[in-house]
Parts: structure tokens; C-alpha cells; sequence
């Protein structure tokens, strides 16, 4: 099976830098998303890492290390509007079959 | 314009009832899926289907059966619904075509069982 660790709660304050981590198990990895989820909402696309390294998709960032077993997303020149939960999610084989974390739950204060 | 759809957003029903919800995507996606969201927000899949075809059925219990009439539809029809059932459930679609498929997510149906 999967285990995948992210953790619970984080808080940042606004304008700063936060880095969200994710320590996940398992086998036949093929690739790893992070989604964002609003209180009340549907999960959204944020990123998308299969080879190790960063990609770099404007305020976001997300990196992978695929020996390590481990990623982060990173949030840069933080608003308000960026208090949400984050969700990492590890897809395991060919088909779309995508496990996910618990999730984090960032709190953006002023 | 809504690209995921489900019906019911809400559905607060009695234990021992059969319910349904419906999703319908207008992305030409070739598979979608059944989510179901605890109340701590563990997002975990249920089904998948591609083509119409069911390709993934996690340990569910049989009262939960999927249809997909065809590749724009995926239904869920939950029997003898337990209080356990509450919770919210996501239906999502994505293609299958390449590595970096992303999954989007229908807006959520929020099941409370009384």
C-alpha cells in the first residue's frame, strides 16, 4: 500500500514563504500532485512532479526527490486567499489511481 | 460552462435508505472516478472507470454500486445507507492518455445520514 505524510496544521504570515512537506511509502511510483482545497470546495490542480527537482509554476513551487521518497510545495509572497488545505497525492502504476495525503491545513494570517 | 457536475450538492436522508448521486462531465475525458471525503478530510478513491469500464474498486462495501451509462456519466447508488456514509463525496474525471493527467473535481455532494 501507500503512506503518505504531510503535516496536520501550518501558519504563515501573509507576504512570507511557507514550505509544505510530504514524506510518502509506496511502490510502482509514478508521479506526485499537489491540490488545493478551500474550506467547502472541490480539490484543485496546483502541481505536477514525476522527475526529481523543481518546477516552478509562478508563487508555487513544488520539488521532488524520488530516492528520498519526499516533496514540498512551496508558497511564496503568501495572501490571504492562500488559506486552504494541501493536499499531496502519490499515483501509483499506469493507470490513474492516485492516493492521497490527509492533507494540511495552512492558515494565512496577517 | 461547468466542467465536473454532480447532483445532489446536499442529501441529509434516514439510515436504511437508498440513495443515489449523479455526475456528469463536459471535458471529453475518458475516465472518472468516486471520491469519498471523511469529516477529518482524508480524501480517499473509491472507483474508477475508463471507457465505462471499472478499473478500480478499492474495499467498499457492496452497497456501493457505480454506473456509467456512458463516458460523460458515473453514478453512485448507495444501499441501506449507514451513518458511517456521511460524508462528502467527489466525483472527478481526467484522460488516460499521459503521465501528467490531472484529475478535476466535481463541486461535492455533502451525504449526512440520520
Amino acid at each position: 500500500g501507500q503512506n503518505i505524510d504531510q503535516p496536520t496544521e501550518m501558519t504563515a504570515t501573509e507576504g512570507a514563504i511557507v514550505q509544505i512537506n510530504c514524506t510518502y511509502q509506496t511502490s510502482g511510483f509514478n508521479g506526485l500532485f499537489w491540490y488545493q482545497q478551500h474550506a467547502g470546495e472541490a480539490p484543485t490542480f496546483l502541481s505536477y512532479n514525476v522527475l526529481d527537482g523543481l518546477e516552478e509554476k509562478g508563487r508555487f513551487s513544488s520539488f521532488l526527490s524520488r530516492s528520498k521518497g519526499y516533496s514540498y510545495l512551496l508558497l511564496k509572497e503568501l495572501q490571504m486567499k492562500d488559506s486552504a488545505s494541501y493536499l499531496c497525492a502519490v499515483r501509483v502504476g499506469g493507470y490513474q489511481k492516485v492516493t492521497f495525503g490527509t492533507g494540511t491545513k495552512l492558515q494565512v494570517i496577517p | 460552462d461547468t466542467a465536473v457536475s454532480q447532483t445532489p450538492k446536499y442529501l441529509v436522508t434516514q439510515m436504511g435508505n437508498d440513495k443515489s448521486i449523479k455526475c456528469e462531465q463536459n471535458l471529453g475525458h475518458d475516465t472518472m472516478y468516486w471520491y469519498k471525503q471523511d469529516s477529518k478530510k482524508f480524501l480517499k478513491i473509491m472507483f474508477s472507470y475508463n471507457n465505462k469500464e471499472l478499473i478500480i474498486n478499492e474495499t467498499v462495501p457492496n452497497r456501493f454500486s457505480p454506473k456509467s451509462p456512458d463516458k460523460a456519466h458515473l453514478n453512485l447508488h448507495i444501499n441501506s445507507l449507514e451513518l458511517g456514509d456521511s460524508a462528502v463525496y467527489f466525483c472527478a474525471s481526467s484522460h488516460q492518455r499521459g503521465p501528467q493527467e490531472t484529475q478535476y473535481f466535481g463541486p461535492g455532494t455533502r451525504l449526512l445520514v440520520l
